[in-house]
């Protein structure tokens, strides 16, 4: 079955960077888009970047534009976010979701917190 | 960007009674493009819908969903005990795949 497991989260200083990583098994892991969502605590969800199967192509929402990275090692199934400029609004849940369109299956989440 | 306004904001109802949850885009959108989720607290959401109609693997049928153009809807049957959580829509044409603000589906 498909299982999707964030890791990197934490607590950062504004300004600060991190980087999330999503190992994937149980499916083709190739051969799917991959994409980063966001939920602020209490608040709702927000889609934060997406990356084609080959890593083609990569978008953002423009809160993260020039700020964060989207990449993947399909050889080692694996999803990143590298996270840099940290602001106090970047504070969520992040979660990693399999599916070029909508999202068949979803990570855990990984606790992100920006705060001095 | 389109934006997708739900309502209500949050719906109390008892068990095996039924939950009609809208989902309005601020431009027409192709039914391909809408997807609902459901989220319970402490969970990461589970895809229901995709493509306004289709049930996803393992979404038992009381959960269906219709609509076009702007105007979606999600209709529970028959409302059990698991099925009180929030319920978002979102839409998945092209970047940003935005989400509704979601409903709250609680007991009554």
């Amino acid at each position: 079955q498909v299982q999707l497991v964030e890791s990197g989260g934490g607590v950062v200083q504004p300004g600060g960077s991190l980087r999330l990583s999503c190992a994937a098994s149980g499916f083709t892991f190739s051969s799917y888009g991959m994409h980063w969502v966001r939920q602020a605590p209490g608040k709702g969800l927000e889609w934060v970047a997406f990356i084609r199967y080959d890593g083609g192509n990569k978008d953002y929402v423009d809160s993260v534009k020039g700020r964060f990275t989207i990449s993947r090692d399909n050889s080692k199934k694996m999803l990143f976010l590298q996270m840099t400029s940290l602001r106090a609004e970047d504070t969520a849940v992040y979660y990693c979701a399999k599916g070029s369109h909508y999202f068949h299956s979803w990570g855990q989440g990984m606790l992100v917190t920006v705060s001095s | 960007e389109i934006v997708l306004t739900q309502s209500p904001g949050t719906l109390s109802l008892s068990p095996g009674e039924r939950a009609t949850l809208s989902c309005r885009a601020s431009q027409t959108i192709s039914v391909s493009n809408l997807a609902w989720y459901q989220q319970k607290p402490g969970q990461a959401p589970r895809l229901l819908i995709y493509a306004a109609s289709s049930r996803a693997t393992g979404i038992p049928d009381r959960f269906s969903g219709s609509g076009s153009g702007t105007d979606f809807t999600l209709t529970i049957d028959r409302l059990e005990s698991e099925d009180f959580a929030v319920y978002y829509c979102q839409h998945y044409g092209g970047s940003p795949f935005t989400f509704g603000p979601g409903t709250k589906v609680d007991i009554k």
